[in-house]
């Protein structure tokens, strides 16, 4: 398995854009999250998926956030429109659930810039 | 209640040295406690998992303890080595559900050759 693919891996955007960041997880997987990286706040969990269905959303900052599932082996985390207070490294993860002690899978993640 | 505290930071050892980052947790319903490592471009790595029926757990250099009466856990890396430079993030979860992990701010460990 290549392991939990995204794309773009960096993506430059002028500030009121719209942004689409794609996840592909591991096949197999069932659980997947996005998570936001920057310097001052660390690893933010924006939401989880189950079996494709959104489990909790509480850390989606705004209404201007959005995820979909649409099947086992896609997701989209969309941002409109983007400000630059959006810039960070946006990282989609995916595992087993009941986990089986394997962890998470990370992908390589996608460093956003908004200007 | 859901927050992990780690330190230091930063640290920087010496090649051969031992490196020791910090965690403690509040909430008590976690039973899981991994660590990860992110090397610069990449996304964070499963590097060692603990569960609280145990007070360590040791994978070649890398050893986990453990203390739950004082909500508290810890990396050690044993013979430090240059390639071990990365940033360290603990982590924990409940076993239950989707597992969602909870993450600390991360350790940026340098290893000086």
């Amino acid at each position: 398995d290549a392991g939990v693919i995204q794309s773009p891996r960096h993506e430059v955007t002028e500030m009121g854009q719209e942004v689409t960041l794609r996840c592909k997880p591991i096949s197999g997987h069932n659980s997947l999250f996005w998570y936001r990286q920057t310097m001052m706040r660390g690893l933010e969990l924006l939401i989880y998926f189950n079996n494709n269905v959104p489990i909790d959303d509480s850390g989606m900052p705004e209404d201007r956030f959005s995820a979909k599932m649409p099947n086992a082996s896609f997701s989209t985390l969309k941002i409109q429109p983007s400000e630059p207070r959006d810039s960070a490294v946006y990282f989609c993860a995916s595992s087993f659930s009941p986990p089986t002690g394997d962890g998470y899978t990370f992908g390589s993640g996608t460093r956003l810039t908004v200007v | 209640q859901q927050q992990v505290k780690q330190s230091p930071q930063s640290l920087i050892v010496q090649k051969g040295g031992i490196s020791i980052i910090n965690c403690a947790y509040e909430n008590t319903a976690f039973d899981y406690f991994p660590w990860y490592q992110q090397f610069p471009g990449k996304g964070p790595a499963l590097l060692i998992a603990i569960r609280p029926d145990v007070s360590e757990k040791k994978e070649g250099r890398f050893t986990i303890s453990f203390n739950k009466s004082a909500k508290q856990f810890s990396l050690h890396i044993m013979d430090s080595q240059p390639g071990d430079s990365a940033t360290y993030f603990c982590a924990a979860s409940t076993i239950q559900g989707a597992q969602k992990l909870v993450f600390g701010q991360g350790t940026r460990l340098t290893i000086n050759p």
